[in-house]
This record gives C-alpha cells, sequence and structure tokens, in this order.
C-alpha cells in the first residue's frame, strides 16, 4: 500500500526551529516528488513546495520561497519541512503529498495524491 | 486570495446534481489541462479525487465528474449522497508559479 506516514503534533514558542517529516512506503521514494501543503485554521489550501528525493532538486512557491527549507532522506524514504525562526502565523496543519504528474525543469504538473494524515503545528508563547 | 476563484458554497438534495466551477485566466486552466479536483472531510487530509481536468482517481464514484470551458474547469457530482458533503478545492499549474495553485474552496452541503 502506498501510504505517507508524517510526525506528530508540535507546539513551539515564536523563534523556535522547527523539523517535521513525512515517511514514505510502498513505493519507489526516489523516482516521486513530494511535495507540502499548508492549510491555516479555517482556511484553504496552499502549495509550499516540493521535492525530488532521488536528486534533491526542490522547487518553491514564491510566497514560501526563503520562508521554509524543504529537503529529503533518500536513504531512510522522508522528507522533511523545516523552519528556522517560527511566527505565530505558521500555525497550521501541514500535509505532503505525492506528485501524480512530473516536473520539468520550470514547471510541475499534475494532481497530489496520496497525502500523508497532517502534521499540526502550533506556535503560540 | 486565492489565484482561483470557486464559489465558497454549494447545496443540493440527495440524488440531485450539482457543479462547482472554478474560475482562472488563460496563464492557469484555460492554459493547460493540469486540472484537478480534492475532497475534504472535516479532520481529514484532503483526497484527490479527478485529475488532469476529467480523469477520475481509481476507487471514486462515477458520480463524480470534471471538464473544462476557456478559463473555467467544473466539477459536477451527480446522484448526491450524504457522504458527498465536504469542502472541494480545484488546482492548477499557473504560469506566476511553478507549482501549482489551488481554488478558495467550495463547502457542499447535502440538504
Amino acid at each position: 500500500e502506498v501510504q505517507l506516514v508524517q510526525s506528530g503534533a508540535e507546539v513551539k514558542k515564536p523563534g523556535d526551529s522547527l523539523k517535521i517529516s513525512c515517511k514514505g512506503s510502498g513505493f519507489s521514494f526516489t523516482s516521486y516528488w513530494i511535495g507540502w501543503v499548508r492549510q491555516m485554521p479555517g482556511k484553504g489550501l496552499e502549495w509550499m513546495g516540493i521535492i525530488y528525493p532521488g536528486d534533491s532538486d526542490t522547487r518553491y512557491s514564491p510566497s514560501f520561497q526563503g520562508q521554509v527549507t524543504i529537503s529529503a532522506d533518500k536513504s531512510i524514504n522522508t522528507a522533511y519541512l523545516q523552519w528556522s525562526s517560527l511566527k505565530a502565523s505558521d500555525t497550521a496543519m501541514y500535509y505532503c503529498a505525492t506528485l501524480l504528474g512530473y516536473c520539468t525543469n520550470i514547471m510541475c504538473l499534475g494532481g497530489l495524491d496520496p497525502w500523508g494524515q497532517g502534521t499540526l503545528v502550533t506556535v503560540s508563547s | 486570495q486565492s489565484a482561483l476563484t470557486q464559489p465558497p458554497s454549494a447545496s443540493g438534495s440527495p440524488g440531485q446534481s450539482v457543479t462547482i466551477s472554478c474560475t482562472g485566466t488563460s496563464s492557469d486552466v484555460g492554459g493547460y489541462n493540469y486540472v484537478s479536483w480534492y475532497q475534504q472531510h472535516p479532520g481529514k487530509a484532503p483526497k484527490l479525487i479527478i485529475y488532469e481536468v476529467t480523469k477520475r482517481v481509481s476507487g471514486v464514484p462515477d458520480r463524480f465528474s470534471g471538464s473544462k470551458s476557456g478559463n473555467t474547469a467544473s466539477l459536477t457530482v451527480s446522484g448526491l449522497q450524504a457522504e458527498d458533503e465536504a469542502d472541494y478545492y480545484c488546482s492548477s499549474y499557473a504560469d506566476s508559479h511553478n507549482l501549482g495553485v489551488f481554488g478558495g474552496g467550495t463547502k457542499l452541503t447535502v440538504l
């Protein structure tokens, strides 16, 4: 079964650093792009970025460039999303998902399937 | 403000059909046949139901169908059932982003 399992909920303070994870199983992890999507409380979905674990090629949505870092460790089939200094506005549910499509050197096309169960990040003083 | 425009709500009675629109521009929806639709039940992760405008994901009932005309994509749910009550999001590749963009979401209520 193709599956993405994310790390558990986090409660952090403003200024803290954080790295959340997304572990894939049931498929060739190094052959698929893994994307990250944010959903703020009561709001819609937002593309954050995407990574190809095979060679760590990473793309960011303009709104998230410089705000987060996406990485992967292909030896353990795991992708990561990290912050160096959290803000209260980073409070959200974060999902990872596999791209059912492909990326060229300038664009990524296709839907996201399957999705991880989500990681809730709460940032509060 | 989301890049793609969806109505905030839609509704229908069991057995009826409902169509949800997703309006963009020639730089996203109208320019590429890579429109996807997602279903999200409360407290759950989104689930892909339609990709590449019209293709249904394996296991998704054929009551769900997708289409596109110009800069507007549509999701039609026929024979509404109680379990179809959920939030629905469209997504498309957009020239302004190197990744996709989502619509603001539509809350579908089964009356």
